[in-house]
C-alpha cells in the first residue's frame, strides 16, 4: 500500500460545481497535514493546512478523519482559476519527512 | 521576501556530463529539502537539511547524486556523470520550522541526452 494514495482524476466539472478530493495514508501517527496546488510547469504552493476541527478558507475546506486516515478537500462555487493539480501532503512522525501524494488533476470548464 | 531561489532554470546536458544544481532557501528558514518530479514517478523527496546538517538522504537515487548545505543561504545538488533516466525537474523548497507547510522554487527543468 502507497504510503499517500489520491484519485489522480481527472475530475472535469462546469464552474459553479462542487467538487471533493479525497486522500488516504497509511502511517497512523502522522503528524501534519496540507494541500498543495501545482500548476502546469510550475512549483507546487500551499494552499492550506488541514487539522482535525477543519479548515476553512473562502471556498475551500479541509477535513481530517484521523480514525479512518484520510484528509480531504472540498471546493465549492469552482471557477476556472482553480483548474491544476492539487496534492496531498502528510509529514511523517519526527516532523521532517514529508510525502506528497501523486495528485488529483481537476478541470474546471465554462 | 525573494522566496526559494533555484538555478539554473533549465539546464540541457550531454549524458555522462557534471550537472550542478543550486538553491538559496528564504532566509531565516531552517529546513532545506530537495525534491524531483517525473510524470511517472510524482514527487520523491531526495534529501533534506535542518540546520544545514543532512538529516536523511534516503531519497538519494544512486551514488551519482549529492548534496550539500556548506552554510544557511545555500545548497547544491550533484549528479556527477548525468544519465538521461536523470532528466526531471528538481525542486527545491524550504521551511522555517519542522511540521509546517514548504516554499517551493520555481525549480530547474534538466535535460540529459
Amino acid at each position: 500500500r502507497k504510503e499517500v494514495e489520491q484519485d489522480p482524476g481527472p475530475f472535469n466539472v462546469p464552474e459553479g460545481a462542487t467538487v471533493a478530493f479525497n486522500c488516504t495514508y497509511s502511517n497512523s501517527a502522522s503528524q501534519s497535514f496540507f494541500w498543495y496546488r501545482q500548476d502546469c510547469r510550475k512549483e507546487p504552493k500551499l494552499l492550506m493546512s488541514v487539522y482535525s476541527s477543519g479548515n476553512e478558507d473562502g471556498r475551500f475546506t479541509a477535513q481530517l478523519n484521523r480514525a479512518s486516515q484520510y484528509i480531504s478537500l472540498l471546493i465549492r462555487d469552482s471557477k476556472l482559476s482553480d483548474s491544476a493539480t492539487y496534492l496531498c501532503v502528510v509529514i511523517e512522525p519526527g516532523g521532517f519527512k514529508t510525502i506528497f501524494g501523486a495528485g488529483t488533476r481537476l478541470f474546471v470548464k465554462a | 521576501d525573494a522566496g526559494v531561489i533555484q538555478s539554473p532554470r533549465h539546464e540541457v546536458t550531454e549524458m555522462g556530463q557534471e550537472v550542478t544544481l543550486r538553491c538559496k532557501p528564504i532566509s531565516g528558514h531552517n529546513s532545506l529539502f530537495w525534491y524531483r518530479q517525473t510524470m511517472m514517478r510524482g514527487l520523491e523527496l531526495l534529501i533534506y537539511f535542518n540546520n544545514n546538517v543532512p538529516i536523511d538522504d534516503s531519497g538519494m537515487p544512486e551514488d551519482r547524486f549529492s548534496a550539500k548545505m556548506p552554510n544557511a543561504s545555500f545548497s547544491t545538488l550533484k549528479i556527477q556523470p548525468s544519465e538521461p533516466r536523470d532528466s526531471a525537474v528538481y525542486f527545491c523548497a524550504s521551511s522555517l520550522l519542522e511540521g509546517l507547510g514548504y516554499t517551493f522554487g520555481s525549480g530547474t527543468r534538466l535535460t540529459v541526452v
